[in-house]
C-alpha cells in the first residue's frame, strides 16, 4: 500500500506570494491533518480535515487555509507569505477523525526570502 | 494549553550505551504517544501509551507511562546507529494535537 504523498517536496518563494501545498493520504484513509514544522516551536498542529469539513484547527492565523477533495486528497494554502512561514509542512492521514494512528508524508519544505 | 516538555533536546552517545530521554505535561493527559523522525522523512508512530504506569518494549525500546499520568519516557538499550533521529511525545487534548519540540539523538558509530 502506498503510503502519503506530499507534493511538491521542495518549494522556494517570495515573501508576499502565495504557495499552494498538496497531500495524497494512503488509499481508505479520510482524515487529513497538516502540520508546520520548526526547529524553534517544534511540530504544530495546523487544522485537520475529514470527509471534506475541517473538523479542527490549530493557533494559526487565517492566511493559512486548506480544503479537502472528496477522494480525501487535500491542500494547504498559505496567502501573504511572510519569512517566518519558512518550515517543513507535513500532512498526515488517518482511517478515521481523532486520535488513532496517524501516517505521516515525507512534508514539503518550504523557504521563504 | 497543556504544554509538554521534552528532555534532553539533544544527546550524543557512542554505539552500545544506554540512555532515557523524558516527556513532561503540564497537566495529566489521557494518553500518549512517541514518534521517532528521521531526517528528510515525517515522524513514525512508535508507540500509544494509555494506562497509567504502564510499559511497552518495543525491541531495544521501553516506554514507560507515568503512575501519576502526567510524564512518560523512551529507555534505548545498546542504542545502534540506526537509532539516530528526533524522538518527539504528543499528546491529545480538544480535539487538538500537541507535539514536544523533540530530542535529537545522534548515536556515534
Amino acid at each position: 500500500k502506498a503510503g502519503v504523498t506530499q507534493t511538491p517536496r521542495y518549494l522556494i518563494k517570495t515573501r508576499g506570494q502565495q504557495v499552494t501545498l498538496s497531500c495524497s493520504p494512503i488509499s481508505g484513509h479520510r482524515s487529513v491533518s497538516w502540520y508546520q514544522q520548526t526547529p524553534g516551536q517544534g511540530l504544530q498542529f495546523l487544522f485537520e480535515y475529514f470527509s471534506e469539513t475541517q473538523r479542527n484547527k490549530g493557533n494559526f492565523p487565517g492566511r493559512f487555509s486548506g480544503r479537502q477533495f472528496s477522494n480525501s486528497r487535500s491542500e494547504m494554502n498559505v496567502s501573504t507569505l511572510e519569512l517566518g512561514d519558512s518550515a517543513l509542512y507535513l500532512c498526515a492521514s488517518s482511517v478515521r477523525q481523532g486520535w488513532n494512528e496517524q501516517y505521516f508524508g515525507p512534508g514539503t519544505r518550504l523557504t521563504v526570502t | 494549553t497543556q504544554l509538554l516538555e521534552q528532555s534532553p533536546q539533544f544527546l550524543s552517545i557512542q554505539e552500545g550505551e544506554n540512555l532515557t530521554v523524558y516527556c513532561n505535561s503540564s497537566s495529566v493527559f489521557s494518553s500518549l504517544q512517541w514518534y521517532r523522525q528521521e531526517p528528510g522523512e515525517g515522524p513514525v508512530l512508535l508507540v500509544t501509551v494509555v494506562t497509567g504506569g504502564e510499559v511497552k518494549k518495543l525491541k531495544r525500546l521501553t516506554f514507560q507511562f507515568g503512575d501519576a499520568r502526567k510524564d512518560s519516557s523512551l529507555h534505548i538499550t545498546a542504542a545502534q546507529p540506526g537509532d539516530t533521529g528526533l524522538y518527539l511525545c504528543a499528546l491529545r487534548e480538544a480535539q487538538k494535537v500537541t507535539f514536544g519540540i523533540g530530542t535529537k539523538l545522534q548515536v556515534i558509530p
